[in-house]
């Protein structure tokens, strides 16, 4: 148990679907971030929040549209997805230094 | 460009035997040096960092790092590997104690009975 949580850990859904990751931290982080680990690529940073503001937008698709409505939660919606989208998607927190992960909600698109 | 190289996809070691996975690193600045491990389909677990002092680190389930700052190194060691070790190992660093920590590709790590 890391202290952050992801739901749901996995979702299947086809490219014209609406769905939604969630995640939630109970360390009492200032900072959370999305990030998309696919098979045999780097771990991509896409979004990072800090103190619910967003700081950093790594060129993602706007079919990925992240919300982060206070400190202790974040969002991801997703909407008219691609096959390539299929990935890991990992939260994270983190206030001074490391990084801590949630699980991870994996995600195919159909 | 600011950059984490580990050199090898997969690392194979023997139970008992000891383990090292690697890690090379580019960035400007006192760097911020971490491993990060992760078991299948589960997140990834912090296992130690370096940031000043000391340049031998001990972290989690008897894993420990060196920081060689001539070298640009930050290697991940353990006397005695177990099966359990087995998982994927990810370098990161981040330029100072700001910014986004910059994650290396992972090596597969494989410890056989």
């Amino acid at each position: 148990e890391t202290g952050v949580t992801q739901t749901p850990r996995h979702l299947v859904m086809g490219m014209t679907n609406k769905k939604s990751l969630k995640c939630e931290q109970h360390l009492g982080h200032n900072a959370m971030y999305w990030y998309k680990q696919s098979a045999k690529k780097p771990l991509e940073l896409m979004f990072v929040y800090n103190f619910k503001e967003q700081t950093e937008n790594n060129s993602v698709p706007s079919r990925f549209s992240p919300e982060c409505p206070n400190s202790s939660h974040l969002f991801l919606h997703l909407h008219t997805l691609q096959p390539e989208d299929s990935a890991l998607y990992l939260c994270a927190s983190s206030h001074t230094g490391e990084l801590f992960f949630g699980e991870g909600s994996r995600l195919t698109v159909l | 460009a600011q950059s984490v190289a580990q050199p090898e996809d997969q690392v194979n070691v023997a139970e008992g035997n000891p383990l090292t996975v690697k890690c090379t690193y580019s960035v400007s600045g006192n760097p911020y040096l971490f491993w990060y491990v992760q078991y299948p389909n589960r997140g990834l677990q912090f296992l130690l960092k370096y940031i000043t002092g000391d340049n031998l680190v001990k972290g989690s389930y008897g894993f420990e790092a060196e920081f060689n700052k001539s070298q640009t190194s930050f290697h991940l060691k353990k006397p005695s590997a177990l099966v359990s070790d087995s998982a994927l190992y990810f370098c990161a660093v981040r330029p100072g104690s700001q910014g986004n920590l910059i994650f290396g590709k992972g090596t597969k790590l494989s410890v056989k009975p």
